[in-house]
């Protein structure tokens, strides 16, 4: 079975602080992982995606995100938090089935950003 | 990437009443995919609508309450049926851009109170 745990729903950091949102995963087969954002009364925006490459993933607005499949974790980091990144982020893992790609997503972290 | 609009971006309704929602994308997709977010909570998928075929509903998700169309490769809807006020939620439509990544992209969602 696939899931995914985001560990702590709400986050706090000071402007310019380190951001780091947690997820786990859990996966009979190798998962595709991703990060998205979602701002206030919108959708959902992709951050970035973990594919099997590269383990440290680069994606918009400075964050990243490590795929460490001996923790089973893919933490999403920024070196300076901004205020703008205020938002509730989703961790989801993608696994392909045979109806199809099935996307689990974790129950989300709210980040502040504190001036 | 997918560029995908929904219609409309957010409705009050009565009780006892329908509401369709409308998901329209820019490039055609095999698949396409309705979520369900209700507040405070994370992403629960409804049901994959694959365009020439029947909608593939999950568990606790049935057709007479949430019935969906897909006429074309670029177009769906989804029907809120009977609603009640535990039906108020925010409803996602994402498309599946296949191709070996197979990352889903999310429409802005509509923003549904029921009184």
């Amino acid at each position: 079975a696939q899931s995914v745990t985001q560990l702590g729903s709400h986050v706090s950091v000071s402007e310019g602080a380190l951001v780091l949102l947690r997820c786990n995963y859990s996966s009979s087969v190798p998962p595709y992982l991703f990060w998205y954002v979602q701002y206030p009364n919108q959708g959902l925006q992709l951050l970035l995606k973990y594919t099997s490459a590269a383990t440290l993933v680069k994606g918009i607005n400075g964050f990243e995100a490590e795929f460490k499949k001996s923790e089973t974790s893919f933490h999403l980091t920024k070196p300076s938090a901004h205020m703008s990144d205020a938002a509730e982020y989703f961790c989801a893992v993608s696994v392909r089935g045979s109806g199809g790609n099935q996307f689990y997503f974790g129950t989300g972290t709210s980040l502040t950003v504190i001036p | 990437s997918a560029v995908i609009s929904q219609k409309p971006s957010r409705d009050i309704c009565q009780r006892g009443t329908s509401l369709t929602i409308q998901c329209q994308v820019d490039s055609q997709v095999t698949m396409m995919f309705w979520y369900r977010q209700q507040p405070g909570q994370s992403l629960t998928l409804i049901a994959t609508a694959n365009q020439g075929s029947e909608a593939t509903y999950e568990s606790g998700f049935v057709i007479d309450k949430f019935p969906i169309s897909r006429p074309n490769l670029t177009f769906s809807t989804l029907t809120v049926s009977n609603m009640s006020p535990e039906d108020s939620s925010i409803y996602l439509c994402s498309v599946d851009t296949a191709g070996g990544t197979d990352t889903q992209y999310f429409g802005p969602g509509t923003r549904l109170t029921v009184l």
